[in-house]
């Protein structure tokens, strides 16, 4: 079968850095892609790893082992706003096949 | 910014009513999406489609639902005959390559009644 695992909840404080890890087992493979999604909002785009090795996007992060099939996104200079859930998502053919997400939970 | 839209936002039907969602995709991007997000649940693939044909599809995708594209801007999702279950938020997505970012609209909240 075909799954992506993450924790389902990750707790940090405002200013800190926050790691959220992936790992998958799918057919076919094209990369790994974190979306952002806020409660009732859509999914939004915010790093896509086609290659291993560490992509940086700002504040943002994210990190692909294919060898190991794990990935992770990690936030830095946490703030309020980054309150949301956090999805792995692999990209495989025409599709992308998602994990179940991570809430993210900030605290002042 | 180019963005995907959807109408409408929120849609109340009928258990055996037929449903037709509506999106437009980004005007230059070639491959677009259906997906599908049950409250408090993962997003699930439901198609993909490139060409004007379905290049991939999932079991969700069954003979009740179908897609179209019956212009040069809107991208359509059609229940034929909806059950309780249908009841999720669905999300338009468009790409400009097949295994590249896609780019989601904002959904349109299915409630089957």
């Amino acid at each position: 079968g075909q799954s992506l695992e993450q924790p389902s909840e990750v707790t940090a404080v405002e200013g800190a850095i926050v790691q959220i890890n992936c790992t998958y087992q799918t057919s076919g493979f094209y990369g790994l892609s974190w979306y952002q999604q806020h409660d009732g909002g859509a999914p939004t785009f915010l790093s896509y790893n086609g290659l291993d090795g560490l992509e940086e996007t700002g504040r943002f992060s994210s990190f692909l082992s294919r060898s190991d099939s794990y990935g992770y996104l990690l936030l830095q200079e946490l703030q309020m706003k980054d309150s949301a859930s956090y999805f792995c998502a692999v990209q495989s053919n025409y599709q992308l096949i998602w994990g179940a997400g991570t809430k993210l939970i900030i605290k002042p | 910014e180019p963005e995907v839209t959807q109408t409408p936002s929120h849609q109340v039907t009928q258990m055996g009513q037929e449903v037709i969602l509506r999106c437009v995709p980004i005007s230059n991007h070639l491959y677009f999406y259906w997906y599908r997000q049950i409250l408090g649940q993962k997003v699930e693939f439901l198609v993909s489609f490139y060409n004007n044909e379905i290049s991939e599809k999932s079991e969700i995708f069954d003979d009740q639902f179908s897609v179209e594209r019956p212009d040069g801007s809107n991208f359509t999702l059609k229940i034929r005959s909806t059950k309780l279950e249908d009841s999720a938020m669905y999300f338009c997505a468009s790409s400009a390559q097949g295994n590249t970012e896609a780019f989601f609209g904002q959904g349109t909240r299915l409630t089957v009644v």
